[in-house]
């Protein structure tokens, strides 16, 4: 079965740095990868998805995220953080058994920015 | 144009006792989804619907818990004989199609707290 994993439960960066957060995924073949965004009290919020083509995919926000097949990751990158990008993110692959409509979700990722 | 809503946002009860949560996707989308989303982790996927029928129901932890979507729409997840091990924030996203990688749209969650 599918599996995701984000390895880092909280990260704190500092308003202006840079960030990345990891996610590595367990699939045979080529995934549909997903990061998502969750702000309290708000729904889950699309960044960005991947499925074909160019592995550098852009997304909203300023976000981008980079598919590597050898490192099984999906990464997501934003070059300079705003503190309202305090969240948490989850990182998401389609299930392949139900057409990818079935999204199984890491643990999350919450990021803390510091003024 | 109106997202995915979800009523109650907060639902308190007691142990054994029968909930209903609802669903209103976003017009015109034609699949919905059911998640689970314990402190902490991720949401885990429970069933979604294509039209008025699901699709799957994989994540359904047991009998207890069943869901209709009578007219193609609005969802509404049922669970009986409650116990405390389902608290938990219940998501609900809809998506215009079954294309695989199609997006999800998600509401904010009812958040359920069984004492």
């Amino acid at each position: 079965a599918q599996s995701v994993t984000q390895p880092d439960i909280h990260i704190t960066v500092s308003e202006g740095a840079s960030l990345e957060l990891r996610c590595n995924y367990s699939y045979g073949a080529t995934p549909y990868l997903f990061w998502y965004v969750q702000s309290p009290g708000q729904g889950l919020q699309l960044l960005l998805k991947y499925f074909s083509g160019d592995t550098l995919v852009q997304g909203i926000k300023g976000f981008e995220a980079e598919f590597k097949r050898s490192q099984s990751s999906f990464n997501l990158r934003k070059p300079s953080v705003h503190w309202s990008d305090a969240a948490e993110y989850f990182c998401a692959v389609g299930d392949l058994n139900t057409g990818f409509q079935k999204l199984v979700f890491g643990t999350g990722t919450r990021l803390l920015v510091s003024p | 144009g109106a997202g995915v809503s979800q009523t109650p946002s907060n639902k308190v009860t007691e142990k054994g006792k029968y909930v209903e949560l609802r669903c209103d996707p976003i017009s015109g989308h034609t699949a919905l989804y059911w998640y689970r989303q314990s402190l902490g982790q991720g949401p885990e996927f429970l069933i979604y619907f294509q039209g008025t029928g699901a699709a799957d129901d994989s994540g359904l932890p047991n009998d207890r818990f069943f869901a209709v979507r009578p007219e193609g729409s609005v969802s509404t997840l049922k669970i009986q004989r409650t116990e405390r091990g389902d608290s938990a924030v219940y998501l609900c996203a809809s998506s215009s199609g079954l294309a695989p990688g199609e997006t999800q749209y998600f509401g904010p969650g009812t958040r359920l707290l069984v004492l």
